[in-house]
């Protein structure tokens, strides 16, 4: 499979734990994205690479949030000391570099947060 | 302002209906467009880009006016298979380099 891979699907964790998730772009991607997606809303955008290079990060990621991609290949999502507001959909997307370029989808982490 | 706003919906409508989605943008510096699908539970996809002259995908046209900051999303003949949620999608440039930026998405029944 060629696509676009994220890991676990799933995961459930107690508040106040520390989350971890990968995510594998399709292999010529240079841009890879990550957002958050709430039931009956839209992705929104939490931060992207060009490489390895973490070129920009929204508002909506605090602190507890941090993002590598040491490699410029995969790309790791970490949330520490989470919280129940923290349980969504995190989607992680992958684009060729610039331009007028679709960009792929992974099938997401569901995160549950108890 | 939200940087990209769409119709709330749900639109409900009838086989064989045209049903059209509009969309607005808050960035005049935006350089792409795109509508991307999402089906319940899945990831979103591609349904096509938006260019400045418009442009048609079989049943599909996209309309972008970069005057007003609209993009629009017409579906004729509608399909049972047309049934998810359309992303209004935009592409902000050169102030982040390329950050895509999602609508909250408008959902669409079609009906027997």
């Amino acid at each position: 499979d060629t696509g676009v891979s994220q890991d676990p699907r799933h995961k459930i964790t107690k508040r106040g734990q520390n989350v971890t998730f990968r995510c594998d772009p399709i292999s010529e991607h240079n841009r890879l994205y990550w957002y958050r997606q709430t039931l009956g809303q839209g992705p929104e955008f939490l931060t992207y690479f060009q490489n390895e290079a973490q070129l920009e990060k929204s508002r909506l990621l605090s602190d507890r949030f941090s993002a590598e991609r040491p490699k410029g290949s995969f790309s790791t999502l970490e949330i520490q000391r989470t919280e129940q507001g923290d349980s969504a959909m995190y989607l992680c997307a992958s684009s060729l570099k610039a331009g007028n370029t679709e960009a792929f989808f992974g099938q997401g982490t569901r995160l549950t947060v108890v | 302002r939200k940087e990209v706003e769409q119709d709330p919906g749900p639109f409900n409508v009838p086989e064989g209906a045209t049903v059209a989605f509009n969309c607005t943008y808050s960035n005049s510096a935006s350089q792409s467009f795109f509508w991307y699908r999402q089906d319940c539970r899945k990831e979103p996809k591609l349904l096509m880009s938006v260019y400045s002259s418009g442009n048609e995908d079989g049943r599909f046209t996209a309309q972008l006016n970069r005057a007003s900051q609209y993009i629009s999303l017409l579906i004729r003949d509608s399909k049972l298979s047309d049934s998810a949620t359309y992303l209004c999608v935009v592409n902000i440039r050169p102030r982040s380099q390329g950050n895509l930026i999602f609508g909250k998405g408008t959902k669409l029944s079609v009906k027997p």
